[in-house]
């Protein structure tokens, strides 16, 4: 089955530790985005990549790096830097832009500083 | 920038109630985008609305689309305890969604 995979499903990180999160796709998409979802909140975008070896800001990208080597991965680095890291991060794809489609996301990876 | 505002933000109905949940936004929409997550999950996405005016059913689901293409609305008819979660709307400003922040519906059974 065609879907989205996030690993881990939980992290914890030390303080002043650099993790990284999973996403991997295998439904073909072209774009890819990273979200954190704080409890009972919305989703905030934090990076998005349209295409390969190429990405954009969201709009918290402080403390967080991406890279998009390959069409079906789109890890999310969370770096020292970011002062509040502990959320639920999703990772979504789109077949376009999703302005025509909608997204699929990934279960998501839960991160707790410990 | 964008900013799409969802209300209200919890809903507490007895099984069999309705629920509708409304979105606005401060600019048109091209069009809009309705997701529901379910408790320790992730979104899913439900919908999309193109038209002004546009309404659209999913069984007891009823979504619409402003005249205006500045709000939309999420109706559920004689709600089960299987619509539990939160639903969100969410909005395209350039190549990005921007989401609301989303309506928790709880349903008592």
């Amino acid at each position: 089955d065609g879907g989205i995979t996030q690993s881990p499903k939980y992290l914890f990180r030390k303080e002043g530790q650099n993790v990284t999160l999973s996403c991997e796709q295998n439904l073909n998409h072209d774009a890819m985005y990273w979200y954190r979802q704080d409890p009972g909140q919305g989703l905030r975008l934090i990076y998005y990549s349209q295409i390969v070896n190429d990405f954009q800001k969201g709009d918290i990208a402080e403390g967080y790096s991406v890279s998009r080597e390959k069409k079906e991965s789109f890890p999310l680095t969370v770096t020292s830097a970011q002062k509040n890291p502990t959320a639920f991060y999703l990772c979504a794809s789109s077949i376009g832009t999703a302005l025509a489609y909608g997204y699929t996301f990934g279960s998501g990876t839960r991160l707790t500083v410990v | 920038g964008q900013q799409v505002m969802q209300i209200p933000q919890y809903q507490h109905v007895q099984e069999g109630e309705d629920f509708t949940t409304y979105c606005n936004s401060s600019t048109t929409l091209s069009n809009i985008q309705w997701y529901k997550q379910r408790p320790g999950g992730h979104p899913v996405f439900l919908i999309q609305l193109v038209k002004s005016g546009e309404v659209k059913k999913q069984k007891r689901l009823t979504f619409q689309f402003g005249e205006a293409k500045k709000n939309s609305s999420l109706h559920i008819t004689a709600t089960q305890t299987t619509d539990v979660g939160t639903y969100f709307c969410a909005g395209p400003h350039f190549n990005k969604f921007y989401f609301g922040s989303g309506t928790k519906l709880n349903v008592k059974p």
